[in-house]
């Protein structure tokens, strides 16, 4: 069974402040971490995929780092704005199958 | 690039009514995934096509979800018949490949309310 963690479940934060949540996932048979945001109302879109231990990757104002050993991933968001508002969504892929986390839902008030 | 059409993108119906949702993937993506997603929980992948076979279905509950992508393009999924706990968000995805590393393009979803 894979069971895939996001925590929070949902986070409210001001304009201008930082934020970060948390992908558990099994460490064992990883192949892939993704991270999706997905707007209301709009298709998930996929923001990162990790594959090694200790990667970090980056776009914009949000980072990704992945520890594969232990089974977690974090998501951070630099000075949120309010177009951040998403769910957040990790999925974790071994070599049959890819499974979802129930996502972290963000809203950041102007 | 066109994206991943799905329509419609809101259905209500009543429970012991059928129901079908249509999925175009992006032109070249030889798979497509369909995923039902529950308020509250993660997308849970129903079926996965390879062209038009079939990869996994699992998780498809065949005793009344059916799935077909009979020209390896366009696919429909179908509810017959329809129960409460079927209310959900249908999601279809499309990739190059099938593999675990391969970007997976999501549609808009069909959002789907049994009362």
């Amino acid at each position: 069974i894979l069971n895939v963690e996001q925590s929070p479940q949902s986070l409210h934060v001001q304009e201008g402040d930082s934020t970060n949540f948390t992908c558990s996932f099994p460490s064992s048979n990883f192949y892939a971490l993704h991270w999706y945001r997905w707007e209301t109302a709009k298709s998930p879109e996929a923001l990162f995929v990790m594959t090694l231990n200790g990667d970090e990757k980056k776009k914009g104002r949000i980072s990704a780092t992945l520890n594969t050993k232990e089974g977690y991933s974090y998501l951070y968001i630099k000075g949120s704005q309010p177009e951040d508002s998403a769910t957040y969504l990790c999925a974790f892929s071994n070599n049959n199958d890819m499974r979802f986390g129930a996502g972290t839902r963000l809203t950041v008030k102007p | 690039e066109a994206g991943v059409a799905q329509s419609p993108r809101y259905k209500i119906i009543e429970k012991r009514q059928s129901v079908a949702f249509w999925c175009n993937p992006i032109s070249g993506h030889a798979t497509l995934y369909w995923y039902q997603q529950i308020l509250g929980q993660g997308p849970k992948l129903l079926i996965q096509f390879q062209n038009n076979g079939v990869v996994d279905d699992s998780q498809l509950p065949k005793d009344r979800f059916s799935a077909e992508r009979l020209k390896g393009v366009d696919s429909t999924l179908k509810i017959q018949p329809a129960k409460l706990e079927d209310s959900a968000v249908y999601l279809c995805a499309s990739s190059l490949g099938g593999a675990g590393l391969d970007e997976q393009f999501f549609g808009p979803g069909t959002r789907l309310t049994v009362l």
